[in-house]
């Protein structure tokens, strides 16, 4: 059950996109298409805006887009804005069918 | 509207217990899994166990298994976390969460409660 990784900071600048990896095994991202992604903005909780690899909630900007290959998934961010400056966390389920976040990325808007 | 509203944090010693709870509203318990997931200052993410919508199937982290249980009362929209052996690393905000219709797709959240395990 180690943290999935992911890079601690990433940054770029208004209207760019970014993209933030996680890397797991084939016991969690490579054994299963139940991937999630999350932000956090400070003091807050945390929001869902990816399930399942690549859907999306409801209500949730279509700039903000899953994927995967093998072990690693990937979140992108499109058309950056301010308001996307915050924590970003990937998590997985797992073959012991237990669940397992990312050590966390802060995406900065330059 | 759904809400998640925890309870019972607060300051215990080393070696000690507590027991969370986690009322839930605006949706039907038994339809969801529901997980707790805690934040130590300052730092990422980590889920600490779930349980299905009758309360029969239970999964934890390996770090809490043996000292952590966790359960649910449909009949009273509650979630519990009875939390023994409590050591300086189980200091966390803990979550209240509830998965959506896939799975780990934790789509509420309470606000949190804090505990802080300190001599």
């Amino acid at each position: 059950q180690s943290a999935l990784t992911q890079p601690a900071s990433v940054s770029g600048s208004p209207g760019q996109s970014i993209a933030i990896a996680c890397t797991g095994t084939t016991s969690d991202v490579g054994g299963n298409n139940y991937v999630s992604w999350y932000q956090q903005h400070p003091g807050k909780v945390p929001k869902l805006i990816v399930y399942d690899v690549n859907n999306r909630p409801s209500g949730v900007s279509d700039r903000f887009s899953g994927s995967k290959s093998g072990n690693t998934a990937s979140l992108t961010i499109s058309g950056l804005q301010t308001e996307d400056e915050a924590d970003y966390y990937c998590s997985s389920y797992t073959i012991t069918r237990t669940y397992v976040f990312g050590t966390g990325t802060k995406v900065t808007v330059l | 509207e759904v809400q998640l509203v925890e309870s019972g944090g607060g300051l215990v010693q080393p070696g000690g217990s507590l027991r969370l709870s986690c009322v839930v509203s605006g949706f039907t318990s038994s339809d969801y899994w529901m997980n707790w997931v805690r934040q130590a200052p300052g730092k990422g993410l980590e889920w600490v166990a779930n349980i299905n919508n009758h309360g029969s199937d239970t999964y934890y982290v390996d770090s809490v298994k043996g000292r952590f249980t966790i359960s649910r009362d449909n009949a009273k929209n509650s979630l519990h976390l009875q939390m023994n052996s409590l050591t300086v690393e189980d200091t966390a905000i803990y979550y209240c969460a509830r998965d959506g219709n896939s799975w780990n797709d934790i789509d509420y959240w309470g606000q949190g409660t804090l505990v802080t395990v300190s001599s």
